[in-house]
């Protein structure tokens, strides 16, 4: 079973465009994360989401706008696409209060044409 | 934000042992060092965690300096598998009990056959 699920797992879209990129995670965490990795293999977080409460946000620019429904999914939906949002996004889950690992998806390769 | 430095990469043969330094010079009281590693294509997929006393599972065993102010992950027996970025990471933990990962630029393992 995977653990933290992301979808879809490519993205290919024209700039200006709107587009959302949703993420599971069926480990009982109550603490979801997404990250963005670049072209030059950086990852730098964005958001943080604990029991669907923001609690990390790092500058991202406000065309990002994460929304957690429940703890268990947390999406990511993109206003206005740039080039510069060329990127992988990688979401992840940890519990809070604990000194455990966070756990990775495999990522959405989004692409900006 | 602590940082961590390491070596851009570092080359093994196949069945030899591994030794991948870091240095956390400005690591505070309760920074735990996380180390992960990023296969191509996949997440960050998490390898081994401590604080002060060197650690040990079955992917690899984690060395700690007694000022805590380097460390080093010890893969005791390369295999072409474990080519891959390997990022050491300290665990910025904030007051609600949730924490980010600051990713450096990590180290290329080249695993030879």
């Amino acid at each position: 079973d995977t653990a933290v699920s992301q979808t879809p797992k490519y993205l290919v879209t024209q700039m200006g465009n709107d587009k959302s990129i949703k993420c599971e995670q069926n480990l009982g965490h109550d603490t979801m994360y997404w990250y963005k990795q670049d072209s030059k293999k950086f990852l730098k977080i964005m958001f943080s989401y604990n029991n669907k409460e923001l609690i990390i946000n790092e500058t991202v620019p406000n065309r990002f706008s994460p929304k957690s429904p429940d703890k268990a999914h947390l999406n990511l939906h993109i206003n206005s696409l740039e080039l510069g949002d060329s990127a992988v996004y990688f979401c992840a889950s940890s519990q809070v209060y604990s000194n455990q690992p966070q756990h990775f998806g495999d990522g959405t390769r989004l692409s900006i044409l | 934000d602590a940082k961590t430095t390491q070596p851009n990469s570092m080359e093994s043969n196949e069945e030899e042992p591994v030794h991948l330094p870091c240095n956390h010079s400005t690591i505070s009281g309760t920074d735990y060092i996380h180390w992960y590693r990023q296969l191509p294509s996949q997440g960050p997929e998490y390898v081994i965690h401590g604080l002060t006393s060197n650690v040990n599972n079955r992917m690899a065993s984690l060395a700690i300096a007694e000022d805590r102010k380097s460390s080093t992950l010890i893969l005791h027996r390369a295999t072409l598998r474990d080519a891959a970025v390997y990022y050491c990471i300290l665990r910025d933990v904030r007051t609600s009990g949730t924490y980010k990962y600051i990713f450096g630029t990590g180290t290329r393992l080249k695993v030879l056959a």
